[in-house]
């Protein structure tokens, strides 16, 4: 089944740790993104990649990096956690251009930081 | 920068009512999204709004954009409890190099 896949689906993390969050999809959209949701905040944007090889900055980037060396994959790395950084968070990805089209979602990572 | 504030942010409601979500945003917009998320799951499409006066309905939904306004809401008619979950409305600019910029969510309860 197409779509977006991401792991791990859960995850605890010691403060200090470098932790990368994988994710890959098979719809061969050219644009991806990560956000992390936390309780009353809705869904924030960290990084987004709007073709491979091109990254950028969303709303919330620190202490966050991102890579996008071909179409399918789009991890995202905290090179060292920190307790703020718990939280869920969301890959997805969608075809841009002159359709509007929605995003599509992965399951999402539930990390903890401690 | 853009922003997106919706209203109510916890909504509980009786079965067979009628209700609707407001979403407000704070800068001329391309388009208008929706999405439903279930607890602990992931987020799921449910309209696109790209015009104004837009109007998508599928099933006890109704969503509704004015561009002027800048305003979107989702009507609720004759709720029941399978409509329990959280709703999110999203906004992009192609300025803003597609990015979506999400509502804090309204977390809808169904109660028999």
């Amino acid at each position: 089944i197409a779509g977006i896949t991401q792991a791990p689906t859960s995850q605890i993390l010691a403060a200090g740790r470098r932790m990368t969050l994988r994710c890959t999809q098979d719809m061969r959209h050219n644009a991806m993104y990560w956000y992390r949701q936390d309780l009353g905040l809705g869904l924030r944007l960290i990084h987004y990649s709007n073709t491979a090889g091109t990254t950028g900055k969303g709303e919330v980037p620190d202490g966050y990096s991102v890579s996008r060396a071909n179409t399918d994959d789009f991890p995202l790395t905290l090179a060292s956690a920190v307790p703020s950084q718990t939280s869920v968070y969301f890959c997805a990805s969608r075809r841009t251009g002159t359709a509007h089209l929605p995003l599509h979602f992965g399951n999402g990572t539930r990390l903890t930081v401690t | 920068e853009l922003k997106v504030e919706q209203n109510p942010l916890f909504l509980s409601m009786q079965e067979g009512k009628n209700y609707t979500i407001y979403c407000n945003y704070s800068t001329t917009s391309d388009r208008l999204y929706w999405y439903r998320q279930d607890p602990g799951k992931s987020l799921e499409s449910l309209f696109v709004l790209l015009s104004n006066g837009a109007v998508k309905q599928e099933g006890r939904l109704m969503a509704s954009l004015d561009t002027k306004a800048r305003l979107s809401t989702l009507h609720i008619t004759a709720a029941v409890h399978d409509l329990s979950a959280t709703y999110f409305c999203a906004v992009d600019k192609e300025t803003s190099g597609s990015r979506l910029t999400f509502g804090e969510g309204t977390q809808l309860t169904v109660n028999p």
